[in-house]
């Protein structure tokens, strides 16, 4: 089955601990993403890539950091969370990397709470 | 002023009452709208995009842009109990890859 896995699906920490969100797709898709989605902020994007080795910071940078070594691995890592960073996480994917209108794929989201 | 608005609603409709969602949105370089479906506990699914202006029939939802308001719906007819979600608006500018603006996402309930 075609799908984008993230783990874990929920995490709560402490303040300053550092953590790693996974992302993996079986699509070969070159481009994937990080979202948070918060209410009343709607969805915002953290990082993006467009292929093994090639990263962009999206809207919402601070704090995060990315890696893409495999083209099906996209890991979003939180060296410090704050309670800030407290939200809903969504890694996405698709083909391509200017096919505006390509469907992304979504995970089924990270609840992360920092205390 | 935001680049896109959409009504966070809830929107609550009985078992087969035609469904408007809307988002309104200001730049006019804008030319691809999509429309993404978030049930709960989810991520977003892309239900239906249009290019530039006119109207995009799939099944029992029906996508219409007019550019000349910058307005952009999703009409859902014969609403079941299984659309209820949270429908998302996205809207592209061509000259800049993948970045979508997002609504806020307006939350449907179609009640038995």
């Amino acid at each position: 089955e075609a799908q984008v896995t993230q783990n874990p699906r929920y995490l709560i920490t402490v303040t300053g601990k550092k953590l790693t969100v996974t992302c993996s797709q079986n699509m070969n898709h070159e481009y994937m993403s990080w979202y948070r989605q918060d209410p009343g902020l709607g969805l915002r994007q953290i990082y993006y890539s467009m292929n093994v080795e090639v990263t962009d910071k999206g809207d919402v940078p601070e704090g995060y950091k990315v890696s893409r070594k495999e083209k099906r691995n996209f890991p979003l890592i939180l060296e410090s969370p704050s309670p800030n960073q407290t939200s809903l996480y969504f890694c996405a994917s698709t083909f391509g990397s200017g096919q505006v209108y390509s469907p992304l794929h979504f995970g089924n989201g990270t609840r992360l709470t920092v205390t | 002023q935001k680049e896109v608005e959409q009504d966070p609603g809830p929107l609550s409709v009985p078992e087969g009452a035609i469904v408007s969602l809307n988002c309104t949105y200001s730049n006019s370089a804008f030319q691809y709208f999509m429309w993404y479906r978030q049930y709960s506990r989810k991520g977003p699914e892309l239900l239906m995009y249009t290019y530039s202006s006119g109207n995009k029939e799939d099944g029992r939802f029906t996508a219409q842009v007019d550019k000349s308001s910058k307005y952009i719906s999703l009409f859902i007819r014969d609403s079941q109990p299984s659309d209820s979600a949270t429908y998302l608006c996205a809207i592209n500018n061509a000259g800049n890859n993948r970045k979508l603006i997002w609504g806020l996402g307006t939350s449907l309930a179609v009640n038995p």
